[in-house]
């Protein structure tokens, strides 16, 4: 049962344009999102996070939307440079129980083309 | 200067042995984290350690036991070790328990089950 699920396993897009990664949730007690990128090899590094209470939150070049009533979250990056290449993480955060830990997708991996 | 640093990288046994996976964070963190991600690329929580509390994800078998010897370090102790316990593991740290604190993750342990 995937409480977050990432449909897209890959995105491919050209260097300087828009790269949009796309994240759907099931529990409606989610009260923070997160994503997080990782290099192979690596662990995953944060990037940038909404709380449920906000619409939007930019940070430079990254942008993520949440829309509750449809239960989506998105990170925009603009404009998409070779290093974005990676495996993205959306990972979402119910704080009232459990692990308290983070529910991640099972991510998408980027592929910035020159 | 590694903020989350887990030895050993990889970790190759057999069926039934007994093993360790050290963690360490020198973020001056409070809480720490153990993830598993499985051979479907999920990334899901086991513990959670905040304080000498520790908030145990209920799908974990007792075979799994972390210890913190202290508030910087938390060791994955692993008995009679199962085909099934092959996988990638990331120990993590954040700041408080709160879920708007980002976490940190080590590169992973990688444990193959022979």
């Amino acid at each position: 049962d995937q409480q977050v699920k990432q449909n897209s396993p890959s995105l491919s897009v050209q260097e300087g344009r828009i790269s949009i990664l796309n994240c759907d949730y099931t529990n409606s007690m989610f009260d923070y999102f997160l994503w997080y990128k990782k290099y192979p090899a690596e662990g995953p590094t944060f990037l940038i996070s909404i709380s449920s209470i906000k619409d939007k939150n930019e940070d430079g070049r990254f942008t993520v939307f949440l829309n509750k009533s449809a239960k989506h979250l998105s990170l925009h990056i603009v404009p998409s440079q070779p290093g974005d290449s990676a495996v993205y993480f959306c990972a979402d955060v119910y704080s009232g129980g459990g692990a308290d830990g983070l529910t991640f997708g099972k991510g998408t991996h980027l592929i910035i083309q020159p | 200067d590694t903020a989350v640093s887990q030895t050993p990288k990889y970790l190759v046994t057999q069926m039934g042995n007994d093993k360790s996976i050290k963690c360490e964070q020198n973020l001056g963190h409070d809480t720490m984290y153990w993830y598993k991600q499985d051979s479907k690329k999920f990334l899901k929580i086991m513990f959670s350690y905040n304080n000498k509390e520790l908030i145990i994800n209920e799908t974990v078998p007792n075979r799994f036991s972390p210890k913190s010897p202290d508030k910087a370090h938390l060791n994955l102790h692993i008995n009679s070790l199962e085909l099934g316990d092959s996988a990638v593991y990331f120990c993590a740290s954040s700041q408080g328990h709160l879920s708007n604190q980002p976490q940190h993750f080590g590169d992973g342990t990688r444990l193959s089950i022979l």
